[in-house]
């Protein structure tokens, strides 16, 4: 399996642009986690989508971001307007929750966006 | 939610060193995962353990969930091993991995 996969692998925009990040999870998997990791605040969950419905979306910072995974093949992070303050490694993760709760998530290689 | 604390925060060792690192969780849990992200920045899975004991060449560890730790033990360390290794846990019924700050390791030739 190719593992989970992101898109760009870098992106550096000015601000007020539109940022448009992509995933494609690991085939079969049924749970999609967005993630923005920070030097200041570390790793945080930004929104989770099973079964292609998001189920929790409580830690999408504001407005200016949001999520949608028109298929279980694909998934889209969108920041309108960016701002600098946006710029962060961002990180899209896959797992196979089962009804027991118990899985692994795997995480793809993230995308370092930059915010001038 | 649940706390996780990671320790040392950092290590400096020498080529062919062993180390211990540790993970305290604040709660039970089902699920317990250790990465490594490396220096490219990538999240590399090493193990899956909500319990018991595992190896995987010179890195193995060990999660005691009645004691609420976890354990990963690096053998005869390589610079390749330098990085920040992150402990991550889930409690029962939730789908949210909380995450510790890390221990960054340096291993120097």
């Amino acid at each position: 399996d190719a593992g989970v996969i992101q898109s760009p692998r870098h992106e550096v925009t000015e601000m007020g642009q539109e940022v448009t990040l992509r995933c494609k999870p690991i085939s079969g998997h049924n749970s999609l986690f967005w993630y923005r990791q920070t030097m200041m605040r570390g790793l945080e969950l930004l929104i989770y989508f099973n079964n292609n419905v998001p189920i929790d979306d409580s830690g999408m910072p504001e407005d200016r971001f949001s999520a949608k995974m028109p298929n279980a093949s694909f998934s889209t992070l969108k920041i309108q307007p960016s701002e600098p303050r946006d710029s962060a490694v961002y990180f899209c993760a896959s797992s196979h929750l089962r009804a027991d709760f118990l899985y692994e998530q795997y995480f793809g290689p993230g995308t370092r966006l930059t915010v001038t | 939610g649940i706390q996780v604390e990671q320790s040392p925060p950092d290590l400096i060792l020498q080529e062919g060193a062993n180390s211990t690192l540790r993970c305290n969780f604040s709660d039970s849990v089902n699920n317990l995962q250790w990465f490594h992200q490396n220096p490219w920045g990538q999240l590399i899975n090493l193990f899956y353990i909500p319990s018991g004991t595992k190896q995987n060449g010179r890195l193995s560890a060990t999660t005691v969930a009645t004691e609420r730790y976890s354990l990963l033990y690096i053998s005869s360390s390589q610079t390749t091993d330098s990085g920040v290794y992150f402990c991550a846990v889930r409690s029962s019924n939730d789908y949210k991995l909380s995450f510790g700050a890390g221990t960054t390791v340096t291993v120097r030739a």
